[in-house]
């Protein structure tokens, strides 16, 4: 079965500080996966996803994650924090060998404090 | 880009009664549309997976008499809360998959709404 663990519940740094957000996945063939955001009293934004091809992916608002296959991470990163980033940020997973059920499975979430 | 709209936004009703939400997705057509559940400072919970034109498929522990789900066309779908109680309360957030427009639709992002708190009194 697949499976996604985000280890911080919550992740605190100052403005203008580079940000990551951690994520680890399994599955039993393939990964796609991704990034969403969520404000508060809203649905989630898609940030960005790895499909395959190259193991950096860019994505919105100046967002990126590296896929790394060996640690099985899909850590969310960004040089320059910025207030308006703060949100809860959820990491997905979907197995590619899954035909007939594309369940997307989310980790728990991780709450982003910007700090100015 | 793809939009889904969910409504109501928010609504609070009495123990007993019936809530109807429905997610539309608005310039695009989904097959399949995925309903969650989120508990405060929680992740979101899947709830189930309906499919245009069939049943729904309902996770485990989530009870399909009480979370009925109806995708009657490509554009709708609705959730509705029967005999709601107060521990039904929570934020119901739906996302629609587009048509595949890659041959693996598993690939394509997700779309969501932007959800419905319910509040059961």
């Amino acid at each position: 079965a697949q499976s996604v663990a985000q280890p911080e519940d919550q992740v605190n740094v100052a403005e203008g500080n580079p940000l990551t957000v951690k994520c680890t996945y399994s599955v039993s063939g393939n990964p796609y996966l991704f990034w969403y955001v969520q404000y508060p009293n809203r649905g989630l934004q898609f940030l960005l996803k790895y499909i395959t091809g190259d193991n950096l992916v860019k994505g919105s608002y100046g967002f990126e994650a590296e896929f790394n296959k060996s640690q099985t991470s899909f850590h969310l990163k960004k040089p320059s924090a910025l207030v308006s980033d703060s949100a809860l940020y959820f990491c997905a997973v979907r197995d590619n060998q899954m035909n007939r059920d594309d369940k997307i499975i989310f980790g728990k979430g991780t709450r982003l404090h910007i700090l100015p | 880009g793809a939009v889904v709209s969910q409504h109501p936004s928010w609504v609070i009703c009495k123990s007993g009664t019936s809530v109807k939400i429905e997610c539309r997705s608005l310039d695009f057509q989904a097959t399949t549309m995925f309903w969650y559940r989120q508990f405060p400072k929680q992740s979101l919970m899947l709830m189930a997976t309906s499919n245009e034109g069939s049943k729904a498929t309902y996770e485990q522990g989530v009870e399909k008499d009480k979370f009925l789900i109806n995708h009657a066309s490509l554009t709708l779908s609705t959730l509705t809360v029967t005999s709601a109680h107060p521990e039904d309360s929570s934020f119901y957030i739906c996302s629609a998959r587009e048509v595949s427009v890659i041959p693996d639709s598993g690939a394509n992002v997700l779309t969501f709404g932007a959800g419905s708190r319910l509040t059961v009194l």
